[in-house]
């Protein structure tokens, strides 16, 4: 079973700084996905990745499959961005693992 | 992109009851999951949801538990048996498209 860690697992930062989020692997994927969960329950997909990077608006997802490492980037942070963070991978037809989350706090 | 709906929202429930939660994409996904998130926990995949055969398990979830049905690409019922404190969590229904995850909005159910 894939073992997923992110780190770190609270961070508070000033609004505009830049923001990373780190989640590692175990197993080897057929892909991972970033998730935004806001207070409240709801979860929304921000990306999904089986190689190299994707960009949308101020959010930069990167992954190295030989490393099993992805990276969660907001550039310009806002308060609204303010959030729970999940990494999760697939491995061929299964369900998601999931990481235990990163709780961002934006402050202004 | 595919929307999941959820039905109830929320319930508080006796223990020793059931419950069954409901969960309805409005297009086609290849792939319908269950998944629990106890109270200040990530999300744990409860099973796979497979059309009109038995859904698939993981590790620590039981069908007499956790009874799964599928009888088309989309719908799918979880029922929580024999309800006990321990069960309180958000359940959520999950899809697999093309090039995402979607997910339902979550049923908070609370155990008494």
């Amino acid at each position: 079973k894939n073992e997923v860690e992110q780190s770190p697992q609270n961070l508070t930062a000033q609004e505009g700084e830049f923001i990373t989020i780190n989640c590692s692997y175990s197993v080897g994927i057929s892909a991972l996905h970033w998730l935004q969960q806001h207070p409240g329950g709801g979860i929304v997909s921000l990306f999904m990745l089986s190689s190299g990077k994707k960009k949308h608006g101020r959010l930069i997802a990167t992954i190295n499959i030989q490393e099993k490492h992805s990276s969660l980037h907001i550039t310009a942070s806002h308060p609204r961005d303010s959030a729970v963070y999940i990494c999760a991978v697939r491995g061929g037809a299964d369900g998601l693992t999931f990481g235990k989350g990163t709780h961002l706090i934006i402050q202004p | 992109s595919a929307v999941i709906s959820q039905k109830p929202s929320r319930d508080i429930c006796q223990r020793g009851t059931s419950l069954t939660i409901q969960c309805q994409v409005d297009s086609q996904v290849t792939m319908m999951f269950w998944y629990r998130q106890q109270p200040g926990q990530s999300l744990t995949l409860i099973a796979t949801a497979n059309q009109g055969s038995e859904a698939t398990y993981e590790s620590g979830f039981v069908i007499d538990k956790f009874p799964i049905s599928r009888p088309n690409l989309t719908f799918s019922t979880l029922t929580v048996s024999n309800m006990s404190p321990e069960d309180s969590s958000i359940y959520l229904c999950g899809g697999q498209g093309a090039y995402e995850q979607y997910f339902g909005p979550g049923t908070r159910l609370t155990v008494t």
